[in-house]
């Protein structure tokens, strides 16, 4: 079975520029996440998906983040304009049915650093 | 806001030695998750916990869930090189539907 697949791995970029980060989650499962992970710390959620709905986005930084999951499968989540903070990993993430006991299985991360 | 502590937040052992990790919250959990994180990937999961005073083993492993499900341990004896990395636990708190998780213990250990 094919894992959490995102793209791309790593991504240098300037302050005030943009980036987008792909996700393809494990097939059938109808709960996405986005994760965000800064050196040294836990993961911290920034939005999880039900389908294509949003079902929690309580912290994301919604003046330069947003993110989208049209068709309920694949999902982008977009940094305009980045700041130097944003320098993380980015996980996605995603289960068969929202926690419950339901195992979430992450992707590898993409790499974000903003100079 | 619901926090997971966890303790301590770094760990240099040597190889042989068993040790113990702490994850705690004032709050209770519906379910708790360790997860091994190596350099370069994302979390793996290593075990879920549900029920007060659980405990589960994974070879030299040992979890435990806290009577009242707000701590868990992650205890682990005769320690290995390939033990190395950032483990972290992560509650489901009642009601909330989502995955918080601590700030991670990052194990070394040493041949």
């Amino acid at each position: 079975e094919a894992g959490v697949a995102q793209s791309p791995r790593y991504k240098i970029i300037e302050k005030r520029q943009s980036v987008a980060f792909w996700c393809n989650p494990i097939s059938g499962h109808a709960t996405l996440y986005w994760y965000q992970q800064i050196l040294g710390q836990g993961p911290k959620l920034l939005i999880q998906f039900q389908n294509n709905g949003v079902v929690d986005d309580s912290q994301l930084p919604k003046d330069r983040f947003s993110a989208e999951r049209l068709k309920g499968v694949d999902s982008t989540l977009k940094i305009q304009p980045a700041k130097l903070e944003d320098s993380a990993v980015y996980l996605c993430a995603s289960s068969l049915l929202p926690l419950g006991g339901n195992t979430i299985y992450f992707g590898e991360g993409s790499w974000l650093t903003v100079v | 806001t619901q926090l997971l502590e966890q303790s301590p937040q770094f760990l240099s052992i040597q190889e042989g030695e068993n040790l113990t990790v702490y994850c705690n919250s004032s709050s209770v959990f519906s379910s708790l998750q360790w997860y091994r994180q190596e350099p370069g990937e994302g979390p793996v999961l290593l075990v879920t916990v549900v029920t007060g005073g659980e405990v589960k083993k994974l070879k030299r492993l040992t979890f435990q869930f806290g009577d009242a499900r707000k701590d868990s341990s992650l205890h682990i004896t005769a320690a290995q090189p390939g033990d190395t990395g950032l483990y972290l636990c992560a509650g489901d708190f009642q009601g909330a539907q989502k995955l918080v998780f601590g700030q991670g213990t990052r194990l070394t250990i040493n041949p």
